[in-house]
């Protein structure tokens, strides 16, 4: 099945560090949505973007939705230990006909190195 | 705890067999949505019921279906298994029927290993 293009793969990083995600799709979508997923658990919905353009924030996650309608991009500020994990994006798309789609990205696995 | 249970927590089974995943939703929750997990292809969303009704469909083959009940419940069935059907399946459940505009609330998944 389709994935996006999430990047970076991985990070490392520090306690306290900012990070930066993004996604990009071929595909234009309508909803823009990100989770995370921790182990041994199902995702969990951060954020979700429906506009084109839009700037959405949830404590100290900050996610846009792309203009041209085929990339989002997700921030988290000042990382703290849970936020260890992994984070998917996932854009949701209705054809002319009718027709939903919803296809995830590779995710991104963020790691705090102590 | 999302409140989305699923059972069994795992299972494992035989190539050419035959599983069944249940999924209880949220209390009052309408919809229904039923993802594969695996290494190579990630999370691939399979099909979503709306009070039992078949409502979107994604990447599901045709050796897997799944029904809504009317109480609710869903059931996943899964048939003449391969060794690539090994993964997490996960069950979510919303409110309403937007497959995009819906929170969903994810279940703790099934693990599945086919040998």
């Amino acid at each position: 099945g389709q994935q996006l293009n999430q990047s970076p793969q991985s990070m490392f990083i520090q306690e306290g560090e900012d990070v930066s995600m993004n996604c990009t799709s071929s595909s234009i979508f309508n909803t823009w949505l990100w989770y995370k997923q921790d182990p041994g658990e199902g995702p969990v919905l951060l954020i979700a973007l429906y506009k084109a353009g839009e700037l959405t924030s949830n404590g100290r996650l900050t996610a846009q939705f792309g203009t041209t309608r085929k990339d989002s991009f997700l921030n988290i500020s000042a990382s703290i230990p849970s936020d260890v994990g992994i984070y998917f994006c996932a854009g949701h798309a209705i054809s002319n006909f009718g027709n939903e789609k919803l296809t995830f990205g590779t995710g991104t696995r963020l790691t705090i190195i102590p | 705890d999302s409140g989305v249970t699923q059972t069994p927590k795992h299972l494992i089974t035989a190539t050419g067999q035959r599983v069944t995943l249940r999924c209880s939703p949220r209390s009052g929750d309408l919809s229904v949505y039923w993802y594969q997990q695996s290494l190579d292809q990630g999370l691939q969303f399979l099909i979503q019921y709306y009070n039992g009704e078949e409502r979107a469909k994604g990447n599901i083959l045709e050796r897997f279906s799944a029904q809504q009940f009317p109480d609710l419940h869903s059931e996943l069935n899964l048939s003449s298994l391969e060794l690539g059907d090994s993964a997490l399946y996960f069950c979510a459940s919303s409110g309403n029927r937007g497959l995009g505009t819906d929170t969903q609330y994810f279940g703790p998944g099934t693990r599945l290993t086919v040998l």
